[in-house]
Formats: structure tokens, sequence, C-alpha cells
């Protein structure tokens, strides 16, 4: 079974700096990737995903972009965040099986 | 465009009886997967039981079964012997198995309370 990863579990930023959050799979190859924000008792936005390397796909045009370096390995960013920004972001993977699984998530607060 | 709606925002059930949450959708297609995700307290999102469209028959797992009606576009989640691990907010969501279709299309959730 897969395993995804996410780092940091939390972060505190202030408005205006750059952002890094990191998600990698075990237990699978070419995975289709994703990554969520969900606002505090909200639902799941979804705000990239990516079918192979290299290959991006953008649902809501934002201040984030995300980049697919390996196979298992996806990338979200920021060059200045701002304070809408705050949420909390999942990272997923999607089997052949069409189900995806979820990481455990990085609670992002920008002051 | 697929939509999924989720129309008790919260619910409560005493531990050991059994709960069912609600879940409707909209879509034009007729080949798709539907699931039942669990988020507890630590937002960790879980899979808990899945269904395809195709198939008549409803998806169990253990104390979680489904009741899918095509027709009337319903798939709802059956708790039986409710468990206070059960606490959480559970998320209806849509995949199409359209070639080129990837995303989940989730609702907005229920919230579930299991009371001792």
């Amino acid at each position: 079974s897969q395993t995804i990863h996410q780092w940091p579990a939390t972060l505190v930023q202030p408005v205006g700096s750059p952002l890094s959050l990191e998600c990698t799979v075990e237990g699978t190859s070419n995975p289709n990737l994703y990554w969520y924000r969900q606002a505090a008792g909200r639902g799941l936005q979804l705000l990239f995903y990516s079918v192979g390397i290299g290959q991006i796909s953008s649902e809501v045009p934002q201040n984030l972009s995300a980049s697919r370096p390996q196979d298992r390995q996806f990338i979200l960013s920021s060059k200045k965040l701002l304070l809408s920004d705050s949420g909390f972001y999942l990272c997923a993977a999607g089997t052949l099986t069409y189900e995806q699984y979820f990481g455990p998530g990085t609670r992002l607060t920008v002051t | 465009a697929q939509t999924v709606t989720q129309s008790q925002p919260e619910m409560s059930v005493q531990e050991a009886e059994t709960v069912t949450l609600s879940c409707t959708y909209d879509t034009s297609e007729s080949d798709y997967y539907l699931f039942w995700y669990k988020q507890p307290p630590s937002r960790q999102m879980i899979l808990v039981i899945r269904q395809e469209a195709y198939k008549q028959q409803n998806a169990t797992e253990n104390r979680f079964s489904v009741n899918f009606q095509k027709a009337a576009k319903s798939f709802s989640l059956k708790i039986s012997d409710s468990q206070l691990g059960d606490a959480a907010m559970y998320f209806c969501a849509y995949r199409s198995r359209r070639a080129g279709s990837y995303q989940l299309t989730f609702g907005k959730g229920t919230k579930l309370s299991v009371i001792p």
C-alpha cells in the first residue's frame, strides 16, 4: 500500500515570504498527484494535479505554483505569501482504481 | 460539471446506535466512482468506502455500508454500532471514469458527533 508524506506539518510565515511544501509518495509508481487546500470548516478545493513528471495542471488561478521534479515528489510553492493563503494543505496520490489517498497535511498560517 | 451535495451539516448518534449520512450528486455521466472519506480531528483524510457506478451491489466495509441509488443519484453512508472513534467530518466524493478526468469532486461535509 502507498504512503504519502508531507512536511512540514505546521508552518507560520509572514506575509510576503516564500513558501515550499513538499509531498513524497512511497509504495507506488507513476501516481497521479494532487494538492488540495481546505479552509477551516470547509470542503476541499483542488489546486493542482499532475499526471507525470513536469506535467502540472492548475485548477484555480492564484498566488501558488506546483512542480513535480521526480515521479513521487510534488512541491507546492509561492514567491510571496498572502494572508488568504492560510489554510490546511493536503497532498494526495491517485491510483489506477480511481481513489485518492491523502497525506497528513500541512497547517499554514500566514501572519 | 458534477456537483456533490451533503444536506446535513451536522449529525449526532448515540454510541452503539446506527446513523445514516446523506449524499446526492448531479452528473450526466453513467460511469463513475463514489467515495466516502472520513476526516478526524487530526485532519488526515481517510478513505472509508468506495462504490463503482456499474455495480448494483452496495459496498460494505465492516461497520460501514452504502445505499447506492443510481437513478436517484443518491449515495448514503450507514455506520452501524457507532463508536467514539467514528466522530469526524465525513465527505462524499465523485470521480468520473471519463478519459482525462482526474479529480475528485467533494461535498461540503457532515460533522458527526458520537454521544457516549
